[in-house]
């Protein structure tokens, strides 16, 4: 089983529309999580870190399931730009700085 | 500010030779980081460096590849006997403490080896 997995994609959704990404990973001692947006042929960007209490950061919402290992990322009102593969990202190991990063979901908003 | 710069942003080599690949991390951050990027996939760590030491270096594939961090700042990527399967974009990142993994990282815009 892979560390980090993602749903597949690619996801393709008009404007407007709200979209969910699920990730599930291995290891139960992760200690941190996040998502990453990368553009094509562009580096990773810290879109949100992850906490078990959820947050939101204007249209777009995370949430952490320890207990299930299950991350997600919610956009609601999708734009044009945010077009772009996502990355569900976990620190592999407790006190580590080693990032491991799921393949990513790709998404795009249609007009 | 300046972020993470990586040279060259673009690498042609043949198989067999020997590359290099720099990254200059934000100033002032102490922990360095080398990821592979291979197409389709997430980036995979490969080392890790707080200030000149490799704390870790798990992540290094074999002993063609090696980094270094001489004066603590700007790192040099190297692999020696480039194959086929080398071929990648390797991305940089840089943090301003190690922490317990949760200081950001922020990533610089790659070097794209092509091995021929």
């Amino acid at each position: 089983r892979k560390e980090v997995e993602q749903d597949p994609g690619p996801f393709n959704v008009p404007e407007g529309a709200t979209v969910a990404f699920n990730c599930t990973y291995s290891n139960s001692a992760s200690q941190s999580f996040f998502w990453y947006r990368q553009d094509c042929r562009k580096e990773p960007k810290l879109l949100m870190s992850v906490y078990s209490s959820g947050n939101e950061d204007g249209r777009f919402t995370a949430q952490l399931n320890r207990a299930s290992q299950y991350i997600s990322l919610l956009i609601r009102d999708s734009k044009l730009s945010d077009s772009a593969t996502y990355l569900c990202v976990v620190n592999s190991k407790a006190g580590s700085y080693q990032l491991t990063f799921g393949k990513g979901t790709k998404l795009s908003v249609i007009p | 500010g300046a972020g993470v710069s990586q040279t060259p942003s673009n690498k042609v080599t043949e198989k067999g030779k020997y590359v290099e690949l720099r990254c200059d991390p934000i100033s002032g951050h102490t922990a360095l980081y080398w990821y592979r990027q291979s197409l389709g996939q997430g980036p995979e760590f490969l080392i890790y460096f707080q200030g000149t030491g490799a704390a870790d270096d798990s992540g290094l594939p074999n002993d063609r590849f090696f980094a270094v961090r001489p004066e603590g700042s700007v790192s040099t990527l190297k692999i020696q006997r480039t194959e086929r399967g080398d071929s990648a974009v390797y991305l940089c990142a840089s943090s301003l403490s190690v922490g317990q993994g949760t200081d950001t990282q922020y990533f610089g815009p790659g070097t794209r080896l092509t091995v021929l």
